[in-house]
């Protein structure tokens, strides 16, 4: 089954729009971690933030900013004030405290292109 | 800090043909894994370790192999290549800690393997 689901495969936006891209996890673990990851045209993995099961605190860091609700297993993700730059794929992942292979169960990624 | 590297960058095989991805991380991470990246299926565990001499399958493991004879490196063994392992390849490390945390993995720039 799948863990993580990205409903959205791409996104196109104009310079300067905010985008929001979803992420809804399925978990029976009561202690989890959700992670935000881009990979920009030149294929490498940057990570975002990370973020446990007990904080649900929304965080702000620059132009990014995220909002987890536990009660709708959603951990989204927005970018204000797009850039060119924020050309990219964007994975949410999910790794399950309880296992033990430390897995990252990955969405299969929304491709979010900012036009200028 | 060098980081999480990959080598090679990119590689053509023909079937049948075998080859080792290296990977190696200078930073003292236990957790070392491998996942194969292909087009709409977000990332997938090949193989993953816990600490030097120990090994373990992740969800597709069938066609590789893995050794972990040092903290620093963890090469993957492709050992008859098939077209299906036609994929990019992400190496990633983390810390490990008491059960119930998880830490940031960090990616390599991946190599791009093509099997004809």
């Amino acid at each position: 089954a799948q863990k993580v689901t990205q409903a959205q495969t791409e996104i196109s936006v104009v310079e300067k729009e905010d985008v929001t891209l979803d992420c809804v996890y399925e978990t029976r673990d009561t202690t989890y971690y959700l992670f935000w990851y881009k990979q920009p045209p030149s294929g490498e993995l940057v990570f975002l933030i990370r973020r446990n099961s007990f904080d649900e605190q929304n965080e702000i860091s620059g132009r990014y900013s995220w909002n987890f609700q536990k009660s709708t297993s959603s951990f989204n993700f927005t970018i204000t004030a797009s850039q060119v730059v924020d050309s990219a794929v964007y994975f949410c992942a999910l790794s399950e405290a309880e296992s033990n292979d430390y897995k990252l169960s990955f969405g299969a990624g929304t491709t979010v292109t900012v036009r200028a | 800090n060098a980081g999480v590297t990959q080598t090679p960058k990119f590689q053509v095989l023909k079937t049948g043909q075998s080859m080792t991805l290296q990977c190696a991380q200078d930073m003292n991470h236990e957790y070392m894994s491998w996942y194969r990246q292909d087009p709409g299926m977000g990332l997938r565990l090949i193989h993953y370790s816990v600490g030097a001499g120990i090994t373990d399958q992740g969800e597709v493991p069938n066609g590789y192999n893995v050794s972990r004879s040092t903290t620093e490196d963890f090469p993957l063994r492709l050992l008859s290549a098939a077209p299906s392992q036609t994929s990019v390849y992400f190496c990633a490390s983390s810390f490990t800690r008491d059960r119930g945390f998880r830490e940031t993995q960090y990616f390599g720039p991946g190599t791009r393997l093509l099997v004809l």
